[in-house]
C-alpha cells in the first residue's frame, strides 16, 4: 500500500505551459509538504499545509500555487512553466502538530519535471 | 546561505566496516536533526533522529552523534551492508509552528561487497 503517492512520475512539457502534479497520502496525516530538488540535488521546502491551511510558503514564484481540497491531498499547479522549473518535485506528509518536533516526514517517489 | 552542509559528496566503504557520514550546521535554533536515506528514483525515507538536547541516539546498526559546541553531527553505520548504498541526507528541524526541515545536499554512500 503506497503511503504517499504522486502523479505523474514523469512530466515533459513545453515552456509556457501550465501543469499540475497531484499528491495523495493515506497515512491519516495532518500536514503535507512540497519540496523541490534541483540539478544540484539540493532538496528545498516550497510549501506546507496543515489541515488544509497554508503554514509554510517559502519565496516561491507566484506561478506556483498549491491547492489542498482535503487533508489527504495537496496538489501543485504551475503556470507559465520556465526552463528553471525543471527539477524533481517531492510531496511529503507527517503527523505534525505545530510546535511539536520530531515528526518524521514520509515522502512520495517524486515527479521529474522536464521543460523543453 | 546553506544552514545544513554535508561536505562529502560521496563515500566508499567495504562491507562489514563502519560508515561515518558527517553533517555541519550553522543555525543553533534547530530543535531536532534527522537523517534520511534515498535510493534512486524513490523518495527519501526517514532513518533516525536526535534531539538537540541529546548527544547520541542509537537504533540497531545506526547511531547518530551530536556535538553542539562544534555544530556537527555524524551518522555511524556498523556493520555496513551493500543494501546501505544510497544517498544520505541530513536535515535540521526548526520545530516551532512550522516543522520546517532544512536539508543538506546529501552524501552518496557506496558499500563494496
Amino acid at each position: 500500500d503506497t503511503a504517499v503517492s504522486q502523479t505523474p512520475k514523469y512530466l515533459v512539457t513545453q515552456m509556457g505551459n501550465d501543469k499540475s502534479i497531484k499528491c495523495e497520502q493515506n497515512l491519516g496525516h495532518d500536514t503535507m509538504y512540497w519540496y523541490k530538488q534541483d540539478s544540484k540535488k539540493f532538496l528545498k521546502i516550497m510549501f506546507s499545509y496543515n489541515n488544509k491551511e497554508l503554514i509554510i510558503n517559502e519565496t516561491v514564484p507566484n506561478r506556483f500555487s498549491p491547492k489542498s481540497p482535503d487533508k489527504a491531498h495537496l496538489n501543485l499547479h504551475i503556470n507559465s512553466l520556465e526552463l528553471g522549473d525543471s527539477a524533481v518535485y517531492f510531496c511529503a506528509s507527517s503527523q505534525a502538530t505545530p510546535g511539536v518536533s520530531n515528526q518524521p516526514q514520509h515522502f512520495g517517489d517524486g515527479t521529474r519535471l522536464s521543460i523543453l | 546561505d546553506q544552514q545544513v552542509k554535508q561536505n562529502s559528496p560521496s563515500l566508499s566503504v567495504q562491507e562489514g566496516r563502519i560508515s561515518i557520514l558527517n553533517c555541519d550546521y550553522t543555525n543553533s535554533m534547530f530543535d531536532y536533526f534527522l537523517w534520511y536515506k534515498k535510493y534512486p528514483a524513490e523518495g527519501p525515507t526517514f532513518l533516525i533522529s536526535i534531539s538537540s538536547i541529546k548527544d547520541k541516539n542509537e537504533d540497531g546498526r545506526f547511531t547518530v552523534f551530536l556535538n553542539k559546541s562544534a555544530k556537527h553531527l555524524s551518522l555511524h553505520i556498523v556493520p555496513s551492508q551493500p543494501g546501505d548504498s544510497a544517498v544520505y541526507f541530513c536535515a535540521g528541524d526548526y520545530g516551532g509552528a512550522t516543522n520546517k526541515l532544512i536539508f543538506g545536499t546529501g552524501t552518496l554512500l557506496a558499500v563494496q561487497p
